[in-house]
């Protein structure tokens, strides 16, 4: 079993419509949760980060963290063309020998039409 | 800009063939990562320096080294490319190895291999 879990996709909404991604983790020592978005030919880049469960809200992003369920969430509301990407969700856990180390899930294709 | 460069971009090699890899930064960061990501697959971490502190990741491949000759620059070697290490080879660097947004990764923009 992957310790994230992503489902790749792909994913195409009409612009403005409310885009919801998800994750799962199996590992509960994680503490630490992200989202990377990756363009074409690009780097990913930090797009979202959440320490423990809760909600954190930045403009049209809102990432949400169940750590009960061991869930991650992205939320990006009124989508744009521009948010045509691939969504990586990523996990860390700061102590043990996993020091350094994100474990990213395999990321999910977004296309966004006019 | 400071930023994270790779080069090359695309890079086609024999099976077989040693082939390196180059990653720099303007950054002046402490730390570089090399990633692999394959295909609609997640990156996947192969080692990292922290200063001139080299950790290798327990399930990388022995055909896999780098090397960091100083902060600004680190190589990824690959002795005996086999068809399998064909992907997407991401550098990447951060302050510390933390994830708080401060010591965010900040990625280039990979260099594609291609085994033939």
């Amino acid at each position: 079993q992957k310790e994230v879990e992503q489902d790749p996709g792909p994913l195409s909404v009409p612009e403005g419509a409310i885009v919801s991604l998800n994750c799962t983790y199996s590992n509960s020592a994680f503490q630490y949760f992200m989202w990377y978005r990756q363009y074409s030919r690009k780097g990913p880049e930090l797009l979202m980060y959440t320490y423990s469960s809760g909600n954190k809200e930045d403009g049209r992003f809102t990432a949400q963290v169940d750590k009960s369920s061991k869930y991650i969430s992205l939320f990006i509301r009124d989508s744009q063309p521009s948010d045509s990407a691939t969504y990586l969700c990523a996990c860390y856990n700061a102590g043990g020998t996993s020091y350094g180390k994100l474990t990213f899930g395999q990321g999910t294709i977004l296309t966004v039409h006019p | 800009d400071a930023m994270v460069i790779q080069n090359p971009r695309y890079q086609v090699t024999q099976f077989g063939k040693p082939v390196t890899l180059s990653c720099s930064q303007t950054l002046n960061h402490n730390v570089m990562y090399w990633y692999q990501q394959k295909s609609s697959q997640a990156p996947k971490l192969l080692f990292h320096y922290y200063d001139k502190d080299f950790n290798n990741e327990a399930d990388t491949p022995d055909n896999f080294q780098s090397r960091r000759p100083n902060t600004s620059f680190c190589f990824l070697d690959i002795r005996s490319p086999g068809l399998g290490d064909a992907a997407m080879y991401l550098c990447a660097t951060s302050r510390a190895p933390s994830p708080r947004p401060q010591e965010t990764q900040y990625f280039g923009p990979g260099t594609r291999l291609l085994v033939l």
